[in-house]
């Protein structure tokens, strides 16, 4: 069985520029969560999905990001502008069902460097 | 005071050690405990979960909890090279976000 699959796995760009990450759950998952791990910290969720709404957002900087996860299935992480301080790496995790046991399946993650 | 509190290391210990890896919690709400291991440049990967108190086997790994102080461990019999990760400890409540703690890096030297 596929893991949860994100691309790409690196990414280098300058301040003020955007970027995006996409990502594929694995199959049959219904909940898809958007991480940010800084160096030396464990991750922070960003956002969470149940199909394709937005159940948790609230850690989410709306000003410059943006998700969406369009026919509940695969999911993009926007950044525009990034700002130096968003260098971190963007991990895309999915689970079976809403209620949380903790199991999540994550990605290797797409690591950012912001110049 | 982070909801969870863990000591990031490195933990450096020989091949063959017992090791003990610890997380603090202060919502009493969270029922669900994990423990995640992450591989550099990975992400993190399920090790082990519990619910509730008590304690859990799995091979040479075993979880424990204890929510009267609100203590999470892990232990790692006859550690090995292939153990050297970060490990995230993690708990939730029901339809909560799960909250992670910092991670504790395991360095085991042959």
């Amino acid at each position: 069985e596929a893991g949860v699959v994100q691309s790409p796995r690196y990414k280098i760009i300058e301040k003020k520029q955007p970027v995006a990450f996409w990502c594929n759950p694995i199959s049959g998952h219904n909940t898809l969560y958007w991480y940010l791990q800084n160096l030396g910290q464990g991750p922070e969720l960003l956002i969470r999905y149940e199909n394709e709404e937005a159940v948790d957002d609230s850690q989410l900087p709306k000003d410059r990001f943006s998700a969406e996860r369009l026919k509940g299935v695969d999911s993009t992480l926007k950044i525009q502008p990034a700002e130096l301080g968003d260098s971190a790496v963007y991990l895309c995790a999915s689970s079976f069902s809403f209620e949380n046991t903790g199991e999540l399946f994550f990605g290797e993650g797409s690591r950012l460097t912001v110049l | 005071q982070k909801e969870v509190e863990q000591d990031p290391g490195p933990l450096s210990v020989p091949e063959g050690a017992i090791v003990s890896l610890n997380c603090t919690y202060s919502n009493s709400a969270f029922q669900y405990f994990m423990w995640y291991r992450q591989y550099s440049r990975k992400g993190p990967e399920l090790l082990m979960y519990t619910y509730s108190s008590g304690n859990k086997e799995d091979g040479r790994f075993t979880a424990q909890v204890d929510k009267s102080s609100k203590y999470i461990s892990l232990f790692i019999r006859d550690s090995q090279p292939s153990d050297s990760a970060t490990y995230l400890c993690a708990t939730v409540s029901g339809y909560s976000t799960l909250t992670f703690g910092k991670g504790t890096m395991l360095l085991v030297s042959p």
